[in-house]
């Protein structure tokens, strides 16, 4: 089984500042993957960024980038040059190998940007 | 490049009625989720297919709810005898790897 904690249930910042989300997960997995997604209010989930766990490399997507901690079970997501787009619920969910791939989704962290 | 698509995306329903939910997963991916959402909290998952086959079914899936996939292609999820605890966004995802694209969901109201 696997958990998945998100400690901060709401963030804000600055447009145009940098913000960090937090998760934390446990898992038995050895292969596994990670994502964040975002959730507008009244609009459907959106893959933010991908990792796996087996690449020690920090996953990057333009101004989104993780710190991907394996042995602390650290996966954390920040957002450079914050838009007003990037308000949003962020679930973080790992991804079982052996579980068919099913996610297993945080309480999530709203995030609002003020202009 | 069609995504994933649901319907209906609103039902509203009183209680002991049956509810049929579809998706329509991204051509050609052969995996399909469904997920249950309510009001300010994660995803939970309910049920998965591997092409046609249904290979996983979350505990949270009584046997009130029953999930086909008929040919491998869209998906209906079914909840008979409808409960107020029912209510709640239905998210259906697919994918052909790893990472799953999610749909609109079906928001269900039971009253």
């Amino acid at each position: 089984a696997q958990t998945v904690t998100q400690s901060q249930p709401e963030m804000s910042v600055q447009e145009a500042e940098t913000v960090t989300l937090s998760c934390t997960y446990d898992t038995s997995e050895s292969d596994y993957y990670l994502f964040w997604y975002k959730q507008p209010p009244s609009r459907q989930m959106i893959l933010v960024i991908r990792q796996e766990a087996y690449k020690q490399q920090n996953a990057t997507e333009n101004r989104f980038s993780v710190n991907f901690q394996k042995a602390a079970k650290s996966f954390s997501l920040k957002i450079s040059d914050s838009q007003l787009g990037d308000a949003a619920m962020y679930f973080c969910a790992p991804s079982g190998g052996t579980s068919y791939g099913k996610l297993t989704f945080g309480q999530g962290t709203i995030l609002t940007v003020h202009p | 490049d069609t995504g994933v698509s649901q319907n209906p995306r609103h039902k509203i329903t009183k209680r002991g009625q049956n509810v049929t939910f579809r998706c329509d997963p991204i051509s050609e991916h052969n995996r399909l989720y469904w997920y249950r959402q309510t009001l300010g909290q994660g995803p939970e998952f309910l049920t998965y297919f591997q092409n046609e086959a249904q290979l996983e079914k979350s505990r949270l899936l009584s046997d009130r709810f029953s999930a086909e996939r008929p040919k491998g292609s869209f998906s209906t999820l079914e909840i008979q005898r409808t409960e107020q605890g029912d209510s709640a966004m239905y998210l259906c995802a697919s994918s052909e790897g790893d990472t799953q694209y999610f749909g609109p969901g079906t928001r269900l109201t039971v009253l």
